[in-house]
């Protein structure tokens, strides 16, 4: 499995304000994606992104919330925009299998997001 | 209704105790099975991962699909402190598609 980091680990920051959280991953991948955790709720994808094309947004994030960079096949970035408390949450990247076909994906440590 | 059911717990064992961990699911497309251990503070960790129905034993740990119900468990044996995290169950179509989660089961096991 891929072995996977992300910075930074937490943050506190201040409303109005933006945050961009780093995932490197120690093996070229394909296919990587983005999840928010929320207490009590289970992991919701924001979006996927592939490299070489635009990332793909679930119902309910947009790009201008949540812009998303893949410059290459170890690295992507998210930013959360214009930050209220709402967006206070965990923030996991997560790569797809070597075996695209078993929908297996391996997770970062996560950062975690607070708002104030 | 979620496309994927799971009990929240929390479930409380002692040390030694069989353990199952349940998920319910409603999209018979699901193929891939998967369970995830997270501990405090910490990622997903890929525990089992099984493909269409039956068993699948990995050490203490055994992940069963019965597709015919939409039902898949996951049973940990001789169960132990270490073991307390939240599970995980989730889901995939196949292809690389997005999963779909649980919203996990707290599982504490006491000494």
């Amino acid at each position: 499995s891929a072995v996977i980091s992300q910075k930074p680990s937490r943050d506190i920051c201040q409303r109005g304000t933006s945050l961009t959280i780093q995932c490197q991953v120690d093996s070229q991948v394909t296919m990587m994606f983005w999840y928010r955790q929320q207490p009590g709720q289970s992991l919701t994808l924001i979006a996927t992104a592939n490299q070489g094309s635009e990332a793909t947004y679930e119902s309910g994030f947009v790009i201008d919330k949540f812009p998303i960079s893949r410059p290459n096949l170890t690295f992507s970035t998210l930013t959360v925009s214009n930050m209220s408390p709402e967006d206070s949450s965990i923030y996991l990247c997560s790569v797809g299998g070597q075996l695209a076909s078993t929908d297996t994906q391996y997770f970062g440590p996560g950062t975690r997001l607070t708002v104030l | 209704q979620k496309e994927v059911e799971q009990d929240p717990g929390p479930l409380s064992v002692p040390e030694g105790a069989i353990v199952s961990l349940n998920c319910t699911y409603s999209n018979s497309a699901f193929q891939y099975f998967m369970w995830y251990r997270q501990y405090s503070r910490k990622g997903p960790e890929l525990l089992m991962y099984t493909y269409s129905s039956g068993n699948k034993e990995d050490g203490r740990f055994t992940a069963q699909v019965d597709k015919s119900s939409k039902y898949i468990s996951l049973f940990i044996r001789d169960s132990q402190p270490s073991d307390s995290a939240t599970y995980l169950c989730a889901m995939g179509t196949g292809g690389g598609n997005k999963l779909t989660f649980g919203t996990g089961t707290q599982l504490k096991v006491e000494l």
